[in-house]
């Protein structure tokens, strides 16, 4: 199956650092894609990850692991505009469609 | 476009009634998705075109759903008999191609709020 697992919600403080977590079971996608949606508005594309490991974008990375059927997203330094939806995402070798999580609802606070 | 539009963007409609959803995908997309988001809830895949073909239209509720693409370009998502269950915000998303891929990022339109009264 495509089961995508995150948590429901989390709450940090402006300036510090969060992780989203990511797990899935499949037997195997082509990668996996994060999407941050705020409230009301349309998912924007974050990142992506094809091989293990970390990537990093600014203020944003995203880690992969395609052995474990991990990922995550790590926020630094965070700022209020950050609040939003996080959604994990990824589709099978030769599907056409991306899976999504439930979404991670992150609420950053001053 | 430079963007996927959408329209309506808030559809207020009596259970029973037909509701026509529309897209407009970014130009030069090939593939486009449409996928229903209730509230709380994450992204329910409906369906896929590419081109004006719909490979797979598993993910259609049921049969009171239908969808065309018309020269490649946009899309019309039809529900009739309109149900309360119905009522949550249609987003449409196209990319260049099909496939999950990172050259294939999918870029959403604001989507369609509907309720079903």
């Amino acid at each position: 199956g495509q089961n995508i697992d995150q948590p429901t919600e989390m709450t940090a403080t402006e300036g510090a650092i969060v992780q989203i977590n990511c797990t899935y079971q499949t037997s195997g996608f082509n990668g996996l894609f994060w999407y941050q949606q705020h409230a009301g508005e349309a998912p924007t594309f974050l990142s992506y990850n094809v091989l293990d490991g970390l990537e990093e974008k600014g203020r944003f990375s995203s880690f992969l692991s395609r052995s474990k059927g991990y990922s995550y997203l790590l926020l630094k330094e965070l700022q209020m505009k950050d609040s939003a939806s996080y959604l994990c995402a990824g589709s099978p070798p030769g599907d056409y469609k991306l899976s999504f999580g439930a979404g991670t609802t992150v609420t950053v606070r001053a | 476009g430079a963007g996927v539009s959408q329209s309506p963007s808030n559809k207020v409609t009596e259970k029973g009634k037909d509701v026509e959803l529309r897209c407009d995908p970014i130009s030069g997309h090939t593939a486009l998705y449409w996928y229903r988001q209730s509230l709380g809830q994450g992204l329910e895949f409906l369906i896929y075109f590419q081109g004006n073909s719909a490979p797979d239209k598993s993910g259609l509720p049921s049969d009171r759903f239908s969808a065309e693409r018309t020269g490649g370009s946009v899309s019309t998502l039809t529900i009739q008999r309109t149900q309360q269950e119905d009522s949550a915000v249609y987003l449409c998303a196209s990319s260049l191609r099909g496939g999950g891929s990172g050259a294939n990022v999918l870029t959403f339109g604001a989507g369609s709020r509907l309720t079903v009264l």
